[in-house]
């Protein structure tokens, strides 16, 4: 069965930086490569990027590059994805994906989201 | 990279058939057959129902059906439920190690 537990809401100041974890099944964290996408309250979903929890390998979309860090912690079967400089315009739920395995660039499980709140 | 384009809205009565288009570029949905689409009710995370252009994951009902035709592909709800209604995603790969999402429309049920 495919689980995907994240951590849970955050509220941050502007200019600060937040760390959102995943939790993955085993079996999901050897097996498949995790994807990070967004929705900003009332919007659509935004692809962040995509992480190999295998051998840590990233990819991130250009609109993140730069600001964004995807990481793993192969003892826990988590991943981490860090974003900094905060500001109003990443509130958002963030959630962390499964990439299918027969096709690591699509998507076909969802963790529950995160939601995080940037405010001063 | 901009995202692939929606229509914001869609409706159909109980029993019609709606379609919804979701316009890229050479370079992403017309290059690929790699495009999906997810349905997310209000509170709920998106699911998967179409893959691969036309393919439906298990348990994904046969009134659900995608196609593709140069660079707009295209989901279709053939007898609308009330179930159906809720907000739709196209996403498609688009080289470079990168994903992207449509705006996503909004499906009524009339």
């Amino acid at each position: 069965q495919v689980q995907l537990v994240q951590s849970g809401a955050e509220v941050k100041k502007p200019g600060a930086s937040v760390n959102v974890s995943c939790k993955a099944s085993r079996d999901t964290f050897t097996s498949s490569h995790i994807h990070w996408v967004r929705q900003a309250p009332g919007q659509g979903l935004v692809w962040m990027g995509i992480i190999n929890p295998n051998n840590g390998v990233t990819s991130y979309a250009p609109k993140f590059q730069g600001r964004v860090t995807m990481t793993r912690d192969t003892s826990t079967s988590t991943v981490y994805m860090e974003v900094r400089s905060l500001s109003s315009d990443d509130t958002a739920l963030y959630y962390c994906a499964r990439g299918s395995l027969d096709d690591i660039w699509r998507v076909d499980y969802w963790g529950q989201g995160t939601l995080v709140t940037v405010s001063s | 990279q901009s995202a692939l384009t929606q229509p914001p809205s869609a409706s159909g009565s109980p029993g019609q058939s709606v379609t919804i288009s979701c316009t890229g570029t050479s370079s992403d949905v017309g290059r690929y057959n790699s495009v999906s689409w997810y349905q997310q009710h209000p509170g709920e995370v998106p699911k998967l129902m179409i893959y691969g252009v036309n393919k439906r994951p298990s348990g994904v009902p046969d009134r659900f059906s995608g196609s593709k035709s140069g660079n707009t592909a295209s989901l279709t709800v053939s007898g609308l439920q009330a179930e159906d209604e809720a907000d739709y995603y196209c996403n498609s790969y688009a080289g470079s190690n990168n994903v992207i999402f449509g705006g996503g429309t909004k499906l009524t049920v009339l």
